[in-house]
């Protein structure tokens, strides 16, 4: 079956630190891989994908994530998390005209 | 990318009613989904709505209880139908956006439905 995984419901950071959100897929063939972001009240905003090429795929709002296949994962990195950073993530697969979401992780970043 | 917009943003609907929300994109689009989000889960999906031919129901979901329509490229509607407390949930209207690095799926803001 078809999935994505996000592993930790909520991940707290300070500001300042770096910041990860992880995220593993168990999608056939070569999947598409995105990261959205809702802030509170809001719908999903599009961050930034994986299609194919560089593993290191940078977005907006300074968002990055890493392609491992090897480890069948595409965790969302910043290297300095702000207190505007606070918000559900989530992590999507795509493959034969179908998304996969994971089931969000909430990043709460303190000052 | 893609423009979307939802109505209504928000609503209170009492228990037994039906609401239609409206999804307009600024674009001609052929693939449109509709999910559903409840509260501190994860995205359903819903139906897929494309131009022409009859939504595709996840399942779950079925037409009588979510019907849906598509006149055209640009616009869809979801109504929900003989609402209950369990329909409170944020309905999203999604597209299919093309790119030369791949499909990319955008999202309208929401539609915050709460049945009493």
């Amino acid at each position: 079956a078809q999935s994505v995984a996000q592993p930790e419901d909520q991940v707290n950071v300070a500001e300042g630190n770096p910041l990860t959100v992880k995220c593993t897929y168990s999608v056939s063939g070569n999947p598409y891989l995105f990261w959205y972001v809702q802030y509170p009240n809001r719908g999903l905003q599009f961050l930034l994908k994986y299609i194919t090429g560089d593993n290191l795929v940078k977005g907006s709002y300074g968002f990055e994530a890493e392609f491992n296949k090897s480890q069948t994962s595409f965790h969302l990195k910043k290297p300095s998390a702000l207190v505007s950073d606070s918000a559900l993530y989530f992590c999507a697969g795509y493959n034969f005209n179908k998304f996969y979401f994971g089931s969000g992780t909430k990043l709460n970043v303190k000052p | 990318s893609a423009v979307i917009s939802q109505k209504p943003s928000r609503d209170i609907c009492q228990r037994g009613t039906s609401l239609t929300i409206q999804c307009q994109v600024d674009s001609q689009v052929t693939m449109m989904f509709w999910y559903r989000q409840q509260p501190g889960q994860s995205l359903t999906l819903i139906a897929t709505a494309n131009q022409g031919s009859e939504a595709t129901y996840e399942s779950g979901f079925v037409i009588d209880k979510f019907p849906i329509s598509r006149p055209n490229l640009t616009f869809s509607t979801l109504t929900v139908s003989n609402m209950s407390p369990e329909d409170s949930s944020i309905y999203l209207c999604s597209v299919e956006w093309p790119g030369l690095s791949g499909n990319t799926i955008y999202f309208g803001e929401g539609s915050w439905l709460t049945v009493v």
